[in-house]
């Protein structure tokens, strides 16, 4: 069983600061990870995809992976108050997807 | 947006009763999958379908059951529904010929069981 944990409470951030989120995960061969963004009362969106070590941006976002220490982190930068919602991690192995709780983020004004 | 609807969006039913919902999709993933949302679990997959007639189960699946019996359609049925189901039923695809498998969510079914 895939365990997936976001240890962080609701993060605060000024608008305009990185707001960071960390992801680790238990199983060792799980193959792709993912971070979506959710919106209350609304389902999750896909905002993005790692597969390989290292960093990997997309526009204001930036996922990082580390296999070896098995974590992967999402950085927000410039934060804007749309970008307040809860981020889900979750991990993948044979065509399943594990789930983290989410991580709240507040861009306040 | 990916292609995906469910129904119905909203139900309330009472406990005892048999409760079915759909997932439709038009983008003709292989893949289909329904979780569970509930405060202080996260998403969790009750069953998932890997092709027509081709079903699994998750980690919760009791008391659920599921069929596809075309590509564009997952259902899901609550046999005998009970108050520990109440929760918001999200379905989601993807497929396989890509590099990621990445999973793109419907808009959800909230569910109450009295």
């Amino acid at each position: 069983q895939k365990e997936v944990e976001q240890n962080s409470g609701p993060l605060s951030v000024p608008e305009g600061a990185i707001a960071s989120l960390n992801c680790t995960y238990s199983d060792r061969v799980s193959q792709s990870f993912f971070w979506y963004r959710q919106y209350s009362g609304k389902s999750p969106e896909l905002i993005m995809s790692i597969y390989s070590n290292g960093d990997k941006e997309d526009g204001r976002f930036t996922a990082q992976l580390n296999k070896a220490s098995q974590y992967v982190s999402l950085l927000i930068r410039d934060s804007q108050p749309s970008d307040s919602a809860t981020y889900l991690c979750a991990v993948q192995g044979n065509n399943r997807l594990a789930f983290g709780k989410g991580n709240q983020v507040v861009v306040i004004p | 947006d990916a292609g995906i609807t469910q129904s119905p969006r909203h139900k309330v039913t009472e406990t005892g009763t048999p409760v079915t919902l759909r997932c439709h999709q038009t983008e003709n993933h292989r893949y289909m999958y329904w979780y569970r949302q509930d405060p202080g679990h996260g998403l969790r997959l009750i069953h998932y379908s890997y092709g027509v007639k081709d079903t699994d189960k998750g980690e919760v699946s009791d008391g659920y059951s599921v069929s596809r019996s075309k590509t564009e359609d997952f259902l899901l049925t609550l046999e005998s529904a009970t108050s520990s189901q109440t929760s918001v039923y999200f379905c989601a695809i993807s497929d396989d010929r890509g590099v990621y498998n990445e999973q793109f969510f419907g808009p959800g079914t909230r569910l109450t069981v009295l």
